[in-house]
């Protein structure tokens, strides 16, 4: 079954810092892969997406993420964090065959130290 | 275009009652999708509707149920409460179903049960 995992749960930067955010996902053909940022009270914002293509993405906000599927890990980058970035992010797989349901990781919420 | 709005925001009820919750998918939208999150257990999938059809469903048990409407609105309801419901509720929704459909999040409804 297509899993994720994201090792830290917490992680805190000073602003400025670069950043990046691991996620690894069980998946056995090729994965669709999401990152999704999560604010304090409120829904899910797609940051970016890999479907296929170039391993590197780019998305919303600065961030990037690379897809290595040598090391089934898809961890998202920002080469320089602001404090509005503190919040929690979620990396996320697509299900299986025809259906679109995300699996999630349990997230990693990022602190921004001034 | 107007995002995915989710009614009420907030909820409170007590154990045994049921309760309702109400999404409006982006417009034109026609696949929304519901996702249970808590601390515990983290964002899990709850179902899929398209075509006013459930086309998918995760690991929850019958007291949870939805439905979907001609103008692609959906609700979903939870009988008999259990103190375990407690979550933040979200609906998404994307153009068409499919796993390379980019799922847009509303802002959750918050479920306390007491």
């Amino acid at each position: 079954a297509q899993s994720v995992t994201q090792p830290d749960i917490h992680i805190t930067v000073s602003e400025g810092a670069s950043l990046e955010l691991r996620c690894n996902y069980s998946y056995g053909a090729t994965p669709y892969l999401f990152w999704y940022v999560q604010s304090p009270g409120q829904g899910l914002q797609l940051l970016l997406k890999y479907f296929s293509g170039d391993t590197l993405v780019q998305g919303i906000k600065g961030f990037e993420a690379e897809f290595k599927r040598s090391q089934s890990s898809f961890n998202l980058r920002k080469p320089s964090v602001h404090w509005s970035d503190a919040a929690e992010y979620f990396c996320a797989v697509v299900g299986g065959g025809s259906q679109g349901n995300l699996i999630f990781g349990k997230g990693t919420k990022l602190s921004v130290k001034p | 275009k107007a995002g995915v709005t989710q009614t009420p925001r907030y909820l409170i009820k007590t154990r045994g009652q049921q309760v309702t919750l109400s999404c409006s998918p982006i417009s034109g939208h026609r696949s929304v999708s519901w996702y249970q999150q808590t601390p515990g257990q983290g964002l899990q999938f709850l179902f899929e509707y398209f075509s006013e059809t459930q086309r998918n469903k995760g690991n929850f048990p019958g007291r949870f149920s939805g439905r979907q409407f001609s103008n692609s609105r959906s609700e979903m309801n939870v009988s008999t409460l259990e103190l375990g419901d407690s979550a933040l509720y979200l609906c998404a929704s994307s153009p068409r179903r499919g796993s390379r459909e980019t799922q847009y999040f509303g802002p959750g409804t918050r479920l306390l049960v007491l």
